[in-house]
């Protein structure tokens, strides 16, 4: 089954800097890519998500990038803000067999102001 | 006002003995999942759902169980044999139609299960 490993475990940047979470996924059949942000106490909520014939995807300050051939993709913050600190989650799935979204372990971002 | 309950928020149990979380959804959404999460830790899928009246086992199953018998509605009861039942669970759902983009999973906003 696909297994999905995530690092760095916890990061922490200046407030104003650039953050990047990386992830490694083993099913090369996955073909969908979300990531999540969790708040302290609350749900994790969809930020960005690619999909497999896609290379890049940018919203705002946050953008996705993906590598087929290597099987990692990326979360890319640029210009931190305070708001930014949470735990980030990055996932990978297959609209074909089991069609179940597998997390990574997560990062725990810190922006220091 | 559309979107994913769960109930109750928190809930103690005494060892030895059965609870059920509950799990509904008003967004039309075929697909539903449930997680586990431990402190420090990611998102563990317990059992999945991608159609009514039938379910799947996730990564850590044994010691839970589930039913789907309407659309809206995916429980999870947590057994005495689950040994270690403390965390935080999530129930998830998503819309399992319209493409790729159908996976994408909106979370419930978990309950927290002590064990006493």
């Amino acid at each position: 089954g696909e297994n999905v490993e995530q690092h760095p475990s916890t990061l922490s940047v200046q407030e104003g800097d650039s953050a990047v979470i990386k992830c490694t996924y083993s099913d090369s059949a996955s073909n969908y890519f979300p990531w999540y942000k969790q708040e302290l106490g609350k749900r994790p909520q969809l930020i960005i998500d690619i999909r497999s014939n896609v290379g890049e995807k940018k919203d705002q300050r946050i953008a996705v990038t993906l590598n087929k051939t290597a099987k990692h993709f990326s979360l890319h913050i640029t210009e931190t803000q305070p708001e930014d600190s949470a735990v980030y989650f990055c996932a990978a799935s297959s609209d074909q067999g089991a069609q179940k979204l597998v997390f990574g372990q997560g990062t725990r971002l810190t922006i220091n102001p | 006002d559309g979107g994913i309950t769960q109930s109750p928020k928190y809930l103690f149990r005494k060892e030895g003995q059965n609870v059920t979380l509950s799990c509904e959804q008003n967004l039309n959404h075929d697909a539903m999942y449930w997680y586990r999460q431990d402190p420090g830790q990611g998102l563990r899928l317990i059992y999945y759902s991608q159609i009514v009246n039938d379910f799947q086992k996730g990564d850590i199953a044994e010691g839970y169980s589930v039913s789907r018998e309407k659309k809206e509605s995916f429980p999870l009861t947590v057994t005495s044999a689950q040994k270690n039942p403390t965390a935080f669970y999530l129930c998830a759902s998503s819309p399992g139609t319209g493409g790729v983009f159908r996976l994408a999973a909106f979370f419930g906003q978990g309950t927290r299960l002590t064990v006493v």
